[in-house]
């Protein structure tokens, strides 16, 4: 159980394009999802927290109108990243939290590698 | 604020031999302690986790990590490490209060060699 799924796993686009990510719970229902991101040799960096039904909040430095998060439903949360740019290129990976053992678990997705050229 | 140190970028290691990976922490609060391993171009996965009670938690693959909490440490360690074991490795801390967001360390990656 507790299976996080993100999609596509890989994506190429253009530079000034925008390109949406979803990430899902498969068997598990999420009100909070993360999104990360993650530089080569680097950890992860913690963009936003998206709750269901309600505005994600960014962490500071985050620009919110260009990684737009949207977390329609208990299984769902979506990044799209408007207006790409070669500097936007990374690995990105989502979480999805679930109270487990007297405390919150994150599951993490097998993450998307987006390249902007 | 929390933040986590792994003290470690880098961990060489011959199959067999044991090896420790270290992580301490700073936080104002009682946290939650985890160890996540991440294998090239994939998603983290959970190794261990601290909770509470006893502070010794073992993995299913032979990892354990000890939470000292006078040293504010949660290092990891495997008494012998296989060629499959190379990856990276990064601990964390989730506070127990609050938005139960996870701090990372910056990762430790460990190398198995033959």
């Amino acid at each position: 159980g507790a299976v996080v799924s993100q999609h596509p796993s890989r994506v190429i686009c253009k530079s000034g394009t925008s390109v949406k990510i979803e990430c899902r719970s498969l068997d598990f229902q999420a009100t909070t999802m993360f999104w990360y991101r993650q530089f080569p040799k680097k950890s992860l960096m913690l963009m936003a927290t998206s709750n269901e039904g309600s505005k994600a909040t960014y962490e500071q430095g985050v620009e919110k109108d260009k990684f737009l998060i949207n977390h329609a439903s208990l299984t769902l949360s979506t990044l799209t990243v408007t207006s790409a740019h070669p500097e936007d290129s990374s690995f990105y990976i989502c979480s999805a939290r679930l109270f487990r053992d007297s405390s919150y678990e994150q599951y993490f997705g097998p993450g998307t590698r987006l390249t902007v050229t | 604020a929390q933040s986590v140190t792994q003290l470690d970028s880098q961990v060489p290691v011959f199959e067999e031999a044991p090896v420790e990976l270290r992580c301490n922490y700073s936080s104002s609060v009682s946290v939650y302690l985890f160890w996540y391993v991440q294998y090239p171009n994939q998603g983290l996965q959970l190794l261990l986790k601290y909770l509470s009670g006893s502070t010794l938690v073992e993995s299913i693959n032979g990892f354990e990590a000890e939470f000292n909490k006078s040293q504010t440490s949660f290092h990891l360690r495997k008494p012998s490490v296989h060629i499959s074991d190379t990856a990276e490795y990064f601990c964390a801390v989730t506070p127990n209060t609050g938005g139960f967001k996870t701090i990372f360390g910056a990762g430790t990656r460990l190398f198995v060699k033959a």
